[in-house]
């Protein structure tokens, strides 16, 4: 099993562009969500959902967005890139909300120049 | 508001040495669950180990333990015999028992093992 995978591992951007980080996870997985890595303040989520076509809002959502169409798949999305956006990012997805584990991506290092 | 401490940013340990990181958090529900995650150099986010907050045994994974105050609402994790493979960023973590798997990191303490 490859678990979850994020695409692409490093990301140049210049202000305003936009992108999508993209992560898959092939463990039939209902939970997924996205959390960004700063220096200083840990793991903070950004959205999350709990099934296809289901998402929310996490601690820090502003400019990003996201979507469920499948199961396998929760892409974010930054429409008009701010070097405030400069990060690391994962993806995890987890069997359940009841204190199963996350399963985490590799992480994606942006930055926003 | 969910919020965790991690008070100690760094810390180092002798090999072998015994080593606890601190964790405190608050929040005003009854039904959660405790996590400590290891970050090593690569990046990859391990989980270390896993408290569920009703069960009041502490929870032990070879040589990682804690120690879960519920009441003081802590949440240390202690490492024995300390390796060189231990040098990692180490975030305490809790979650909500059916609340869409939100997870709340703490900041981290950044461990390193001496040789």
């Amino acid at each position: 099993n490859a678990g979850v995978t994020q695409t692409p591992k490093f990301q140049v951007l210049k202000t305003g562009q936009s992108m999508t980080l993209q992560c898959a996870q092939d463990m039939n997985h209902e939970y997924m969500s996205w959390y960004r890595q700063d220096p200083g303040m840990g793991l903070r989520l950004i959205h999350y959902s709990v099934g296809a076509g289901i998402t929310d809002q996490g601690e820090v959502p502003n400019g990003y967005n996201v979507s469920r169409s499948t199961t396998e798949d929760f892409p974010l999305r930054l429409l008009s890139a701010a070097p405030s956006q400069t990060s690391v990012y994962f993806c995890a997805s987890s069997q359940s909300d009841r204190g199963e584990k996350l399963f985490f991506g590799s992480g994606t290092q942006l930055s926003v120049l | 508001a969910q919020t965790v401490t991690q008070s100690q940013p760094e810390m180092s340990v002798q090999e072998a040495e015994t080593v606890t990181l601190s964790c405190t958090y608050d929040t005003s529900e009854s039904n959660y669950y405790l996590f400590w995650y290891k970050q090593p150099p690569s990046r990859q986010m391990i989980l270390v180990i896993r408290q569920e907050a009703y069960k009041q045994q502490n929870a032990t994974e070879n040589r990682f333990s804690v120690n879960f105050q519920k009441a003081a609402k802590s949440f240390s994790l202690k490492i024995s015999d300390s390796q060189l493979g231990d040098t990692a960023m180490y975030f305490c973590a809790f979650m909500i028992r059916y609340t869409g798997n939100q997870f709340y990191f703490g900041t981290g303490t950044s461990l390193t093992v001496i040789p």
